[in-house]
């Protein structure tokens, strides 16, 4: 299908690992967005992408969370020296005009 | 105070119930306004745009008052299949087109 995909579906790691997490977006959608979301709650704004300007990485937790967006496609998010509390299901979603389309999320769980 | 905000629930009610939806937004330049669905342990996804003059798109309307800055979503005659969270998202073009998403409202409907 041509909606957006990510990879591993599942990922589960020891405290300490770093994890990359992939997405890849809707053939030619210029917006891209990561967000995670933890059991119940809302989501959380991580990073977005937005064509060749700067990212808007507001929403990072903090430094040992990077992502990057090669060729204006496929994008990576970096979670270095993962924490218990950085478990949670990680949302890629991309969008053309307003509309965005998620894809079914990474759920990693950190032991 | 959150840019978009949203009643959390739980709405418990039954089948064939009318209910609705609200949500705040804080920031004057939004400009484009929608209502996400999200199943439990699923990706949210686009329910209806949300148009100055009001739309409706069979059980649902959504109103959009710029004035109060205020949005609504109406489901009428409720089914089983519409339990979920629905979530309430803004886009503001002073904030590099990104979308902002408010906590979700969460609906269960009962037999």
């Amino acid at each position: 299908g041509a909606g957006v995909s990510q990879s591993p579906s599942n990922k589960v790691t020891e405290k300490g690992k770093d994890v990359e997490l992939r997405c890849d977006p809707i053939s030619g959608h210029t917006a891209l967005y990561w967000y995670r979301q933890s059991l119940g709650q809302g989501l959380e704004f991580l990073i977005y992408f937005q064509g060749n300007s700067a990212p808007d990485k507001s929403g990072l937790p903090s430094d040992r969370f990077s992502a990057e967006r090669t060729g204006g496609s496929v994008s990576t998010l970096t979670i270095q020296r993962t924490q218990q509390e950085d478990s949670a299901v990680y949302l890629c979603a991309s969008s053309s005009l307003y509309e965005q389309f998620f894809g079914p999320g990474t759920r990693l769980t950190v032991l | 105070r959150k840019e978009v905000e949203q009643d959390p629930g739980p709405f418990n009610v039954p089948e064939g119930a009318t209910v609705a939806f609200n949500c705040t937004y804080s920031n004057s330049a939004s400009q484009s306004f929608f209502w996400y669905r999200q199943d439990c342990r699923k990706e949210p996804k686009l329910l209806m745009s949300v148009y100055s003059s009001g739309n409706e798109d069979g059980r649902f309307t959504a109103q959009l008052n710029r004035a109060s800055q205020y949005i609504s979503l109406l489901i009428r005659d409720s089914k089983l299949s519409d339990s979920a969270t629905y979530l309430c998202v803004v886009n503001s073009y002073n904030q590099g087109g990104k979308l902002i998403f408010g906590q979700g409202t969460e609906l269960s409907v009962k037999p």
